[in-house]
């Protein structure tokens, strides 16, 4: 039950894409299209971006997509609005021995 | 209106026991997969445990054999039973369901309940 693997932090002006990646293992994210995406603010409950790698939660902006190529999963910002600014984790569930496992998480600053 | 709210949480010694709770409205707890996830204090997120519809229970490797998770029926309640707590238990614990229609999906989130394990 290894963490997934997600950059520390990355940073983008207003306007600009950003894309935060996450890899795991052919036993996690290369396994299924069971990735999903949370936002977080400091303070708050996690909220989902992203579920099924791709899909979109009713309310969620387009701006915000998803994709994986292997064990990659990876979310992209288009667009970056203040308000994007926020702690970002994936998750994938582990085939196998049904589990779910999160990313580390990446700090995603707008400059 | 959906609601997960958290209770139970405080300071414990280490080797203490805590039983946390998971009020849910707006879903029936025995008709989905429930579970608990961690935060420790400024770090991310950790998944600790599930229990399925039809009772079976899955737990992180971390707390297997400490952790014991449960759901009360008639009260549409969760419950983490937390025994032989270490100071690497020390989180903020989040209930949430897992979404009926994929697996990999945890749709609605209580807004959590700190745990610290301290002397």
């Amino acid at each position: 039950q290894s963490a997934l693997t997600q950059p520390a932090s990355v940073s983008g002006s207003p306007g600009q894409s950003i894309t935060i990646s996450c890899t795991g293992t052919s036993s996690d994210v290369g396994a299924y299209n069971y990735v999903s995406w949370y936002q977080q603010h400091p303070g708050k409950a996690p909220k989902v971006m992203i579920y099924d790698v791709s899909n979109r939660p009713s309310g969620v902006p387009d701006r915000f997509s998803g994709s994986k190529s292997g064990n990659t999963a990876s979310l992209t910002i288009s667009g970056l609005q203040a308000e994007d600014e926020a702690d970002y984790y994936c998750s994938s569930y582990t085939v196998g021995s049904s589990t779910w496992v999160f990313g580390g998480g990446t700090k995603l600053t707008v400059l | 209106e959906v609601q997960l709210v958290e209770s139970g949480g405080g300071l414990v010694q280490p080797g203490g026991s805590l039983r946390l709770s998971c009020a849910v409205s707006g879903f029936t707890v025995s008709s989905n997969y429930m579970g608990w996830v961690r935060q420790a204090p400024g770090k991310g997120l950790e998944w600790v445990s599930v229990i399925s519809s039809g009772g079976s229970t899955y737990y992180a490797d971390s707390v297997k054999g400490r952790f014991s998770i449960s759901r009360d029926n008639s009260e549409n309640t969760l419950f983490l039973q937390m025994n032989s707590l270490r100071a690497e238990d020390t989180a903020v614990y989040y209930c949430a369901r897992r979404s009926p229609s994929t697996w990999g999906l945890f749709d609605y989130w209580g807004q959590g309940t700190l745990v610290t394990v301290s002397s």
